[in-house]
């Protein structure tokens, strides 16, 4: 089965600290993956997908299909980090994105 | 704007009623679909649409029906609503099934049924 997992529920890190959030997937295919972020009180909102290489508000995200590994990284956590994240994994064919269960991350000051 | 709006935005509704959740788009993307967010369990997928009239079962599809019609609406239906169906329902839109733009997500839906 087509999984998608994010091992931590909770994160709390320092101001300034490097932040990680771990995802790992389990899919035989080429998988596409995503990173969604929803802050308080607020919709989710797409934050990157490894496909663009990009980086968005700090962070990045690499694709190691060796690990099946696509971890969430920003060198230094800042206070408006703090928010739900969620990975996703988008399969062939047409099929609808599989969420983690997501990382609740506290940058604390 | 995000193009696309759930209503009612909060409901409170009793076990065994029915009750019809509405997710509309401005957007005229070909795909939505409908996830239930609950805590430790994350988003799951509940129905999702892929044209009018064509739908098809997610993950958690029990007691839950949906219906397009048109391509702007996707609406939601408990059947006999169930205090396990307390959730936030979230409705999203997609042009392509492959997402190169990702989903767009609504505001959600507070369901609490007593």
């Amino acid at each position: 089965a087509q999984r998608v997992t994010q091992p931590e529920k909770l994160l709390s890190v320092f101001k300034g600290a490097p932040v990680e959030l771990k995802c790992n997937y389990s899919y035989s295919g080429s998988p596409e993956l995503f990173w969604y972020v929803q802050y308080s009180r607020q919709r989710l909102q797409l934050l990157l997908r490894h496909i663009s290489r990009e980086s968005i508000k700090g962070f990045t995200a690499d694709l190691n299909k060796g690990e099946t590994s696509f971890h969430l990284k920003k060198p230094f956590a800042q206070e408006e980090d703090s928010a739900m994240y969620y990975c996703a994994l988008l399969r062939s064919g047409n099929t609808p994105l599989v969420f983690g269960k997501g990382t609740r991350l506290s940058v604390i000051a | 704007d995000a193009g696309i709006t759930q209503s009612p935005r909060h409901k409170v509704t009793e076990t065994g009623t029915p009750v019809t959740l509405r997710c509309h788009q401005t957007e005229n993307h070909r795909y939505m679909y409908w996830y239930r967010q609950d805590p430790g369990h994350g988003l799951r997928l509940i129905h999702y649409s892929y044209g009018v009239k064509d739908t098809d079962k997610g993950e958690v599809s029990d007691g839950y029906s949906v219906s397009r019609s048109k391509t702007e609406d996707f609406l939601l239906t408990l059947e006999s609503a169930t205090s396990s169906q307390t959730s936030v329902y979230f409705c999203a839109i997609s042009d392509t099934q492959g997402a190169k733009g990702g989903y767009t997500f609504g505001s959600g839906t507070r369901l609490t049924v007593v």
